[in-house]
């Protein structure tokens, strides 16, 4: 079993700081998504990462894809209060043109007014 | 984006008895659909792949005779929880694969499982 351990697990800041959730993993994925979750809601797609070291900016957030495809990291500038909300890391596994999703252990984040 | 629904999106029912959930992918065919289950304050876990016109596959430690799955259409997949009691009170998601959309998963909103 894949295991996609996120860290921290929970995290509470004041808006207008910057933070960073971890993704880490001993397995390597052709793929990594992030997915935020807003309570009693399936998870929305943030973003797609591929390549090993891949950087990719969506507006305040920042993804980054580590060099051996077992690690990622998710940076927001400037937190505000809609960034409120449950962050789930998702390994991609291709099997024989198959693809499944192990999602990480979740970090959940609260932005303070 | 493409569009995945739920129904319901609450049920509440007594213990022993079955509840058969439905995911509808709205605007695409998709040939997979998969179910995953999330316990309050946790992240969701796969139990099972449901590939249209075929038998599903089940995640490791994922009771096929509890959890039927019929994925009868392109367009419809079908969770049916038998006999259920208190411990699997759960959010039950599905999502849809649309390979239009580079083997994207679309996401339902899910639906909150009650057993009393």
């Amino acid at each position: 079993t894949q295991l996609l351990e996120q860290s921290p697990q929970f995290l509470s800041i004041q808006e207008g700081e910057n933070l960073t959730v971890y993704c880490n993993s001993s397995s390597v994925f052709s793929s990594l998504q992030w997915y935020r979750q807003e309570p009693g809601e399936g998870p929305v797609l943030l973003v797609t990462v591929v390549t090993g070291g891949e950087v990719k900016k969506l507006k305040r957030l920042t993804f980054q894809f580590g060099d051996a495809r077992k690690d990622s990291s998710l940076h927001i500038t400037a937190a505000q209060p809609g960034d409120t909300g449950l962050y789930l890391c998702a390994g991609v596994i291709s099997n024989f043109g198959n693809e499944k999703l192990t999602f990480g252990t979740g970090t959940r984040l609260t932005i303070i007014p | 984006g493409a569009v995945v629904s739920q129904h319901p999106s609450r049920v509440i029912c007594k213990s022993g008895t079955s509840v058969k959930i439905e995911c509808r992918s709205l605007d695409f065919q998709a040939t997979t659909m998969f179910w995953y289950r999330q316990f309050p304050k946790q992240s969701l876990m796969l139990m099972a792949t449901s590939n249209e016109g075929s038998k599903a596959t089940y995640e490791q430690g994922v009771e096929k005779d509890k959890f039927l799955i019929n994925h009868a259409s392109l367009t419809l997949s079908t969770l049916t929880v038998t006999s259920a009691h208190p411990e699997d009170s759960s959010f039950y998601i599905c999502s849809a694969r649309d390979l239009g959309w580079y083997n994207e998963q679309f996401f339902g909103p899910g639906t909150r499982l009650t057993v009393l």
